[in-house]
Formats: structure tokens, C-alpha cells, sequence
């Protein structure tokens, strides 16, 4: 059973405007929240992270949104740029016994149309 | 150099074969991992390393194994490789962040084809 659900293989947007990417849990001890980015013939890169005692998170023009109740977390991308176009991957970890081990969801590919 | 690089970064091979992937990290943290990624099913951990003398399996380690030669090196092993291991595979490495949050840095990535 999947733990951590991102329910939208692919999302296309316009250059310039914002991007929402979506991810589900199921745990709600979960403490940590990520998400990577993935370019082709690259290793997955870090992008943001935020606690499970914060509802937000921002970095340039990564945001990143927590709804604890809702076991939801999504990630903006204001304004989109083509280089942003990626798979993007969200991860949560901290359940007990897990050694703060991540488990990722299978990934939302990004296409940003200039 | 790469933080993290792996070796090789291709390699077809046939059923039955031994194969070995190797990671090696300059970042200096003590934990290591190894992921396969498959379309449409997200990164899987196989085994991780908290040090040298640490050794866990992950969600799915069957048929693979792994040695942490040093700190720095952290292999992965397939005994009698088969054609559902056809995959593409990450070492990672990481170490708390000031955070608190688990944040790994990624190998470029083993992509195996067993035919």
C-alpha cells in the first residue's frame, strides 16, 4: 500500500505561470517532508523540505504547503521557467522504525511550454 | 568530481551473470544507500548503511546484496542477475540536514539491462 501518493503522472503549464504539484500521505507520523527534482540521465537533486509542525515553506520560488489534517502537501513554482521541466518527487519520512529512511511517491513529470 | 559517483553507468549483462555496482561518496557522511527506480513506480529503497559495520535491508532486497568496503564506498550486488532487475539504480548518501529533515545527495544513476 502506497504511503506516499503523487496521483498525477504529468502536468503541463505555461511559461511564467504557476505550477502546483500535488502529493498525498497516508501516516500521519510522518515528520518530514521533501521533494526532489529529476532531470533526464541525472541523479534525483534536493529541493525543499519542510516539518511536519510548519504549515509552509519557502525558498526563491519554491513554496511548499502542508495540510497536516488533510494528509496533503503541494509544491508552487512561481513563475515557471522551461528549465523547471524535470519529474519532480515527493518524499516523507520519520515514521517510528523507519530510521528517518524516506519513501518517495512515483514522481509527477513537469513540462513547462515557453 | 561528483559528490556521489557511481561506476558503471551502463551495463547490459545476461541472465545468470554476477554483477557489482559501485558508490563512492567525498561528502564524508556515514549513511549510504542504494535505490532502483522503475517507470512509473517512484524510487525503491534495496539496502542502507548507517556505517561500515551497519548493514539493513530495505523494501526490496531480494536478490540483491551489498558491502560497505569504507565510509566512502558502498556496492551493490547482483548474485544471478534476472530480467525483472532491469532498472535504473541511485547510491545516495546523507546526513541530517540543520533541519532535521533526512536530506540525501544522489549518484548520477546505474542503468542495468539484463537480458
Amino acid at each position: 500500500d502506497q504511503q506516499v501518493k503523487q496521483n498525477s503522472p504529468s502536468l503541463s503549464v505555461q511559461e511564467g505561470r504557476i505550477s502546483i504539484l500535488n502529493c498525498d500521505y497516508t501516516n500521519s507520523m510522518f515528520d518530514y517532508f521533501l521533494w526532489y527534482k529529476k532531470y533526464p540521465a541525472e541523479g534525483p537533486t534536493f529541493l525543499i523540505s519542510i516539518s511536519s509542525i510548519k504549515d509552509k515553506n519557502e525558498d526563491g520560488r519554491f513554496t511548499v504547503f502542508l495540510n497536516k489534517s488533510a494528509k496533503h502537501l503541494s509544491l508552487h513554482i512561481v513563475p515557471s521557467q522551461p528549465g523547471d521541466s524535470a519529474v519532480y518527487f515527493c518524499a516523507a519520512s520519520g515514521v517510528r522504525g523507519s530510521q528517518g529512511n524516506l519513501i518517495f511517491g512515483k514522481g509527477t513529470k513537469l513540462s513547462v511550454k515557453p | 568530481d561528483a559528490d556521489v559517483t557511481q561506476t558503471p553507468r551502463n551495463r547490459i549483462t545476461k541472465t545468470g551473470k554476477r554483477i557489482m555496482l559501485e558508490c563512492s561518496q567525498t561528502k564524508g557522511h556515514d549513511r549510504m544507500y542504494w535505490y532502483r527506480q522503475d517507470p512509473g513506480l517512484g524510487l525503491r529503497l534495496i539496502y542502507y548503511s548507517f556505517d561500515v559495520k551497519d548493514i539493513n535491508k530495505g523494501e526490496i532486497s531480494d536478490g540483491y546484496s551489498v558491502s560497505r568496503q569504507a565510509q566512502a564506498k558502498f556496492s551493490l550486488s547482483l548474485e544471478s542477475a534476472i530480467p525483472n532487475q532491469t532498472a535504473l539504480y541511485f547510491c545516495a548518501t546523507s546526513d541530517l540536514s540543520s533541519s532535521g529533515a533526512n536530506v540525501l545527495t544522489f549518484g548520477a544513476g546505474s542503468r542495468l539491462t539484463v537480458l
